[in-house]
């Protein structure tokens, strides 16, 4: 069955840090993932997708892929306590079914 | 405005009643899905429905069914609510292929006694 697993499980940096979470999927196959994003009370909201290998940088985040070695990564530069949140990674390989792994809570203390 | 919404927000029911949750999204997404979130656990996926009267059990389908009658609704229920029921469900829809977004609901957060 196709797995992800997350780590660390929970991570606090200081303000202006850099927060580096990780993902290992279990799935040659897969082709898409993503980082989604989860604040307390609300629901899952996307936060950047990766389909090729390297890096792919939005702001303050890069996420990096390597198939070869099924491994994804977010890199959270200049974290701000708004980041503070419960993250999740997901992928896919093709069909309809995205896998999520148990998430990383991130706290982003002043 | 893209959006996909929850009834109810919250719900308490005791053990043995019947539950229904209700979803819709104004996207004309063709695929939805329930999944259930518990701590240590991530998001689980219960169904998915690839448009109108066409659903597919996901990962932990047992004790729910799902209803999609028109393309913007989904439901789940849960016929006879057991105790490990209870937990935070997420409505969540997306045009069709891995490559494209999940848009999710608030959730509903169920408790049954």
């Amino acid at each position: 069955q196709q797995k992800v697993q997350q780590s660390p499980e929970s991570l606090i940096v200081p303000e202006g840090g850099m927060a580096s979470l990780n993902c290992t999927f279990s799935d040659r196959n897969s082709q898409y993932f993503w980082w989604y994003r989860q604040h307390s009370g609300e629901g899952p909201k996307a936060l950047m997708s990766i389909f090729s290998n390297g890096d792919k940088k939005e702001g303050r985040f890069t996420a990096h892929l390597n198939k070869a070695s099924l491994h994804v990564s977010l890199h959270i530069k200049d974290s701000q306590p708004s980041d503070s949140a419960l993250y999740f990674c997901a992928d896919n390989t093709g069909n309809y079914k995205y896998v999520f792994g148990a998430g990383t809570r991130l706290k982003v203390i002043a | 405005d893209m959006k996909v919404t929850q009834m109810p927000r919250y719900l308490i029911k005791r053990m043995g009643e019947n539950v229904l949750l209700e979803c819709g999204q104004d996207m004309s997404h063709e695929t939805m899905y329930w999944y259930r979130q518990d701590p240590g656990l991530g998001l689980q996926l219960i169904y998915i429905s690839y448009d109108v009267d066409s659903n597919s059990e996901g990962d932990i389908p047992k004790g729910y069914r799902v209803s999609r009658k028109k393309r913007e609704h989904f439901s789940l229920i849960l016929d006879s609510a057991k105790t490990n029921q209870t937990s935070v469900y997420f409505c969540a829809s997306s045009l069709l292929g891995g490559q494209n977004t999940l848009y999710f609901g608030a959730g509903t957060r169920l408790s049954v006694l």
